[in-house]
């Protein structure tokens, strides 16, 4: 089956700087690839997505860039903020059936 | 207000005990999917289903069982309970199955916390 692989596991950032949290999957058959943010003791959010057929999808100071051939998928937050603190997982899935979640990433914004 | 419910919340039993944990949602959603969450595994999959007496196999149904007898309850059915089954579980619907998403995808309940002693 597919395998999603996310890094860092933890970043620190100073507030107003860039985060980039990276995933590489290994089904070249996965079209479709959501992020999710997950505040401590609640339930996972998604935040952005992207398909297959995009490059690249923007939602204000939040990125995602997809690279198909190399088949991994970044997800970009520029202007940290302090309620940017929490984790994020990345997935992947084919025709959203079915879906695999990276580890996390712990992202905590330094005020 | 639109939502994925969850019961209960937080539940302790013994190993063997068969247990229900309820999924529901009132968005009308077609699709429903099950997963396990633990620290440092990030979320897996149990099981899906992506329209009613549909249900496939995730990444770890082993111990697991489901039914999609209609289309807003997706119970996750656990009958032999084991200490390795501890975990916190979600439930999440989306509104359409297959490729044809909207930006939401899948809505989230609030989580079941599990221990099996």
């Amino acid at each position: 089956g597919e395998n999603v692989e996310q890094h860092p596991s933890t970043l620190s950032v100073q507030e107003g700087d860039s985060a980039v949290i990276k995933c590489t999957y290994s089904d070249s058959a996965s079209n479709y690839f959501p992020w999710y943010k997950q505040e401590l003791g609640k339930r996972p959010q998604l935040i952005i997505d992207i398909r297959s057929n995009v490059g690249e999808k923007k939602d204000q100071r939040i990125a995602v860039t997809l690279n198909k051939t190399a088949k991994h998928f970044s997800l970009h937050i520029t202007e940290t903020q302090p309620e940017d603190s929490a984790v994020y997982f990345c997935a992947a899935s084919i025709n959203g059936n079915q879906f695999y979640f990276g580890t996390g990433t712990s992202l905590t914004v330094i005020p | 207000e639109a939502q994925v419910t969850q019961n209960p919340r937080y539940l302790i039993t013994v190993t063997g005990k068969k247990l229900t944990v309820t999924c529901s949602q009132n968005m009308n959603h077609e699709y429903m999917s099950w997963y396990r969450q633990d620290p440092g595994l990030g979320l897996r999959q149990i099981y899906y289903s992506m329209n009613v007496e549909v249900t496939d196999k995730g990444d770890v149904p082993e111990g697991y069982k489901v039914s999609r007898k209609e289309k807003r309850n997706f119970p996750l059915i656990l009958e032999s309970p084991s200490p390795n089954q501890t975990s916190l579980y979600f439930c999440a619907s989306s509104p359409i199955g297959g490729w044809d998403r909207t930006q939401e995808t899948q809505y989230f309940g609030p989580g079941t916390r599990l221990l099996v002693l």
